[in-house]
């Protein structure tokens, strides 16, 4: 089972501001990755380390982190922004092993 | 603009071994970490696991009895072997890769490559 835990789904109105959460004991020591996932496509890193984006990604994607849980905020969601979403991070082993949330499904309303 | 391409075959008979090969370019793979993942139809994504370039391995304790992962420099190339595989190991295979990280994230993919294991 995953060590990472996210909401199903979420939905946001456009130009809104949505929340996606991703919940585990290893991020208590380690910073979660997100990844936007859309239909057929492969996924696409939209947030890394304490807060950074990937050169292209647009600054309405903001990371976050406390205690257990971290955070991915969409500022202004878009109609762009509907996919699937995933936070990956290190497993609670403490042995460089990786472990990816369940998942969560962003509709923009 | 480094660039991943999966290649290998797309359908496996059960019990034999998958063997998948991701191919990088537009950059060397002397350098990172080099991660496999997949994804069964409609479900989410699964960590398999990754190599650095030096040779060293770390894998999904889930799958590490089946699993090895290679690196060839020389051909800019990283392997994938999943052994004794069943249906539940059909899914749409990612070779990725971590420029920015030290192994904590995956900026580079690969388009992807589905694998059916089925006789």
């Amino acid at each position: 089972s995953s060590e990472l835990t996210q909401d199903p789904a979420v939905s946001v109105a456009l130009g809104q501001t949505v929340r996606i959460t991703c919940q585990g004991d290893s991020l208590r020591s380690y910073y979660a990755s997100w990844y936007q996932q859309k239909p057929g496509q492969a996924p696409v890193l939209v947030i890394y380390g304490k807060n950074n984006r990937p050169s292209g990604i647009p600054d309405r994607f903001s990371g976050s982190s406390s205690g257990n849980t971290a955070s991915l905020t969409i500022t202004g969601a878009q109609a762009e922004d509907e996919a699937d979403y995933y936070c990956n991070s290190r497993d609670s082993s403490g042995n460089h092993l990786y472990v990816f949330g369940t998942g969560t499904k962003v509709t923009v309303l | 603009q480094v660039q991943l391409q999966e290649s290998g075959p797309g359908l496996v008979k059960p019990s034999e071994t998958l063997s998948l090969t991701c191919t990088v370019s537009g950059g060397s793979i002397s350098s990172y970490y080099w991660s496999w993942i997949r994804q069964p139809p409609g479900k989410g994504l699964e960590w398999i696991g990754y190599i650095y370039y030096s040779g060293s391995t770390n894998y999904n304790p889930s799958l590490k009895s089946r699993v090895t992962i290679s690196v060839d420099t020389s051909k800019n190339q990283f392997s994938l072997k999943l052994s004794s595989v069943t249906a539940a190991d059909t899914a749409v295979y990612y070779c990725a890769g971590d420029p920015y990280c030290g192994g904590d994230c995956l900026g580079y993919w690969g388009q992807g490559t589905l694998v059916t294991v089925s006789s």
